[in-house]
């Protein structure tokens, strides 16, 4: 069976500090991997998304960056946090599938909260 | 307007009652939809999804899709204090969009 790993869990990082955030799934070859982000009694918001290794795309212009050195792990980074970057990083996977039926089923990793101070 | 919107909520039911939760979408072209449940604290996971018009049962969950209204509905039977969350929904065009989510609160 499938699985998917995502730590931290919880941080608490200074402003102006770098970020780390990385993701594992296990039991699938590949995957498209996304990482969302959801704020204090928001939505969940779409910030990176991959087909393969080395292609990101991005959804929303900020100062975070994705990777995806190897099939099945994704990693979120920041240069410097910015208060507004505190919330709650979800990553997920999905499998490609050329139907509809089913197309786009995300299973999400237990998340990683992020607290900027 | 956003692409997907979803009744505000909070949304109060006693055990044992239907509890209704509705969403609309912007893109006529979207083709899947997607309810997912969210607890407290905790990541969301999938209920269910829909393709075609009409209904889909799951147990106590009904999902309703109508694309010329662009309207998707869940239906939660016989509601239970354990269904106490938020519920999301997301619509795909080539990524899923979710909607705010509505929270769900069963009294016992």
């Amino acid at each position: 069976s499938q699985t998917i790993h995502q730590w931290p869990a919880t941080l608490v990082q200074p402003v102006g500090s770098p970020l780390s955030l990385e993701c594992t799934v296990e039991g699938t070859s590949n995957p498209n991997l996304y990482w969302y982000r959801q704020a204090a009694g928001r939505g969940l918001q779409l910030l990176f998304y991959s087909v393969g290794i080395g292609q990101i795309s991005s959804e929303v212009p900020q100062n975070l960056s994705a990777s995806r050195p190897q099939d099945r792990q994704f990693i979120l980074s920041s240069k410097k946090l910015l208060l507004s970057d505190s919330g709650f990083y979800l990553c997920a996977w999905s499998i490609r599938t050329s139907g509809i039926s089913g197309a786009n089923v995300l299973t999400f990793g237990a998340g990683s909260r992020l607290t900027v101070l | 307007q956003k692409e997907v919107e979803q009744n505000s909520g909070p949304l109060s039911v006693p055990e044992g009652a239907i509890a209704s939760l509705n969403c609309t979408y912007s893109d006529r072209g979207s083709q899947s939809f997607f309810w997912y449940r969210q607890y407290s604290g905790k990541s969301p996971e999938l209920i269910m999804f829909i393709y075609s018009n009409g209904d889909k049962e799951d147990g106590r969950f009904t999902a309703q899709l109508n694309k010329a209204s662009q309207y998707v509905s869940l239906l939660i039977r016989d509601s239970q204090p354990s269904d106490s969350a938020t519920y999301l929904c997301a619509v795909n065009d080539y990524k899923l969009s979710f909607g705010a989510g509505t929270t769900v609160t069963v009294r016992a």
